[in-house]
């Protein structure tokens, strides 16, 4: 059973409009979460980073937010580029030795 | 720093014979990832090490995988005997200490067994 979900295995935006991707989990014990980022041919590549003890964290155009009563986070980009397209994984841990357990991603298309 | 290498890029094998993958991790972290990506599963973590020893292998498969890491610049991840079901991308990262540190990924090693 899948700990870390993305329900939507694309999306597809305009440039200049708001990308979101959404991401859920199951285990309340995670408490560390990440986002990266993924080009065809490449490694992914980490994106930003939130902790539990926040609800928010904002890295230029892209910020986390994180609902921990409803067990979800998601990764807003403003304004989305045609760059941006690439698949997104969502990421969680449990403490710092805890394994990084990755959702199936979502692959975002910003169109021109 | 080159950033995390991992040879070969490309892997084309027969069912049945030994696979080799190569990791060269950044220099200076002390952690290193094996995952493996497949349309099914996802991105999957096989095994990690901190300080060249193994951590983590609960995520390893079966038998027929297994991970060495002889010093802290190099690691190999094997597949003997492998099978089509193995097919993927493999992965190796490295960060600088523990799992949640920012994890710098290699380019992959796709795997395809006939």
């Amino acid at each position: 059973d899948q700990q870390v979900k993305q329900n939507s295995p694309s999306l597809s935006v305009q440039e200049g409009r708001i990308s979101i991707l959404n991401c859920d989990y199951t285990n309340s014990m995670f408490d560390y979460f990440l986002w990266y980022k993924k080009y065809p041919a490449e490694g992914p590549t980490f994106l930003i980073s939130i902790s539990s003890i926040k609800d928010k964290n904002e890295d230029g155009r892209f910020t986390v937010f994180l609902n921990k009563s409803a067990k979800h986070l998601s990764l807003h980009i403003v304004p989305s580029q045609p760059g941006d397209s690439a698949v997104y994984f969502c990421a969680a841990a449990t403490g710092s030795q805890g394994n990084l357990i990755f959702g199936k991603g979502t692959k975002l298309s910003v169109k021109p | 720093d080159a950033g995390v290498i991992q040879s070969p890029r490309h892997e084309v094998t027969e069912m049945g014979q030994e696979v080799t993958l190569r990791c060269k991790p950044i220099s200076g972290h002390n952690s290193l990832f094996w995952y493996r990506q497949t349309m099914m599963r996802g991105l999957e973590l096989l095994i990690y090490f901190n300080n060249n020893v193994p951590i983590d292998d609960s995520g390893m498969p079966e038998d027929r995988f297994s991970a060495k890491m002889p010093n802290a610049s190099f690691s190999t991840l094997k597949i003997q005997p492998s099978e089509p079901r193995d097919s993927a991308v493999y992965f190796c990262a490295s960060s600088f200490r523990a799992v949640t540190d920012t994890q710098y990924f290699g380019p992959g090693t796709r795997l395809t067994v006939l």
